[in-house]
């Protein structure tokens, strides 16, 4: 298995513009998170999925993002419009109920400038 | 809420043993994880204990006290590529809260 891919590895975008993040998680794991990694605020859980179904987005910060999974295969995170406080390493992490232990990966480093 | 507790960073010598310590608040708890991630790269997940006791994989243990609200992860032998970050992590059902992580140096 190829394991948890994410597109792009790097986005350097203008404040304002529209951000698309990308996420293909392992075939047959039926949990997909997206986390937000910052220096100051450490690992933050944005959105989960389970089975295609967005179960808690309370982390989501504004309005401005967004997420959603519509098939078993793909998932993306939509910032719109982004602000530089977003620049950070997003993160997806996808994980199979009965087995612990979450396959995060190589995550997105987003620049709003 | 939940609430993990960390060093920040921890430093120590080539082959010896470190031990980074983790204590939790939290309800619903049903296990303590730990992650490494390297600099530029993703966290990738080392250990788990739902059980209170010693787990041991390699070079690497973790510990779990329940009562105590309390692990630890115990790296020996240490490597200069054991020099990453260490995360614990919160089970309790889904999904897992992390702990702000201690940077770990190995110095020769």
């Amino acid at each position: 298995d190829a394991g948890v891919i994410q597109s792009p590895r790097h986005e350097v975008t203008e404040m304002g513009q529209e951000v698309t993040l990308r996420c293909k998680p392992i075939s047959g794991h039926d949990y997909l998170f997206w986390y937000r990694q910052t220096m100051m605020r450490g690992l933050e859980l944005l959105i989960y999925f389970n089975n295609n179904v967005p179960i808690d987005d309370s982390g989501m910060p504004e309005d401005r993002f967004s997420a959603k999974m519509p098939n078993a295969s793909f998932s993306n995170l939509k910032i719109q419009p982004s602000e530089p406080r977003d620049s950070a390493v997003y993160f997806c992490a996808s994980s199979l109920r009965d087995l612990y232990g979450y396959t995060f990966g190589s995550g997105t480093r987003l620049t709003v400038v | 809420g939940q609430s993990l507790e960390q060093p920040s960073e921890v430093t120590a010598v080539e082959g010896a043993i470190v031990q980074i310590n983790c204590t939790y608040q939290t309800s619903g708890f049903y296990g303590l994880s730990w992650y490494q991630q390297h600099d530029g790269g993703a966290p990738t997940f080392l250990s788990y204990n739902a059980l209170d006791g010693l787990e041991e994989t390699g070079r690497f243990s973790s510990f779990l006290s329940r009562s105590d609200s309390y692990g630890y992860l115990l790296l020996q032998e240490l490597q200069m590529k054991d020099s990453a970050s260490y995360f614990c992590a919160v089970e309790r059902n889904t999904p897992l809260v992390f702990g702000k992580g201690t940077r770990l140096s190995v110095i020769a």
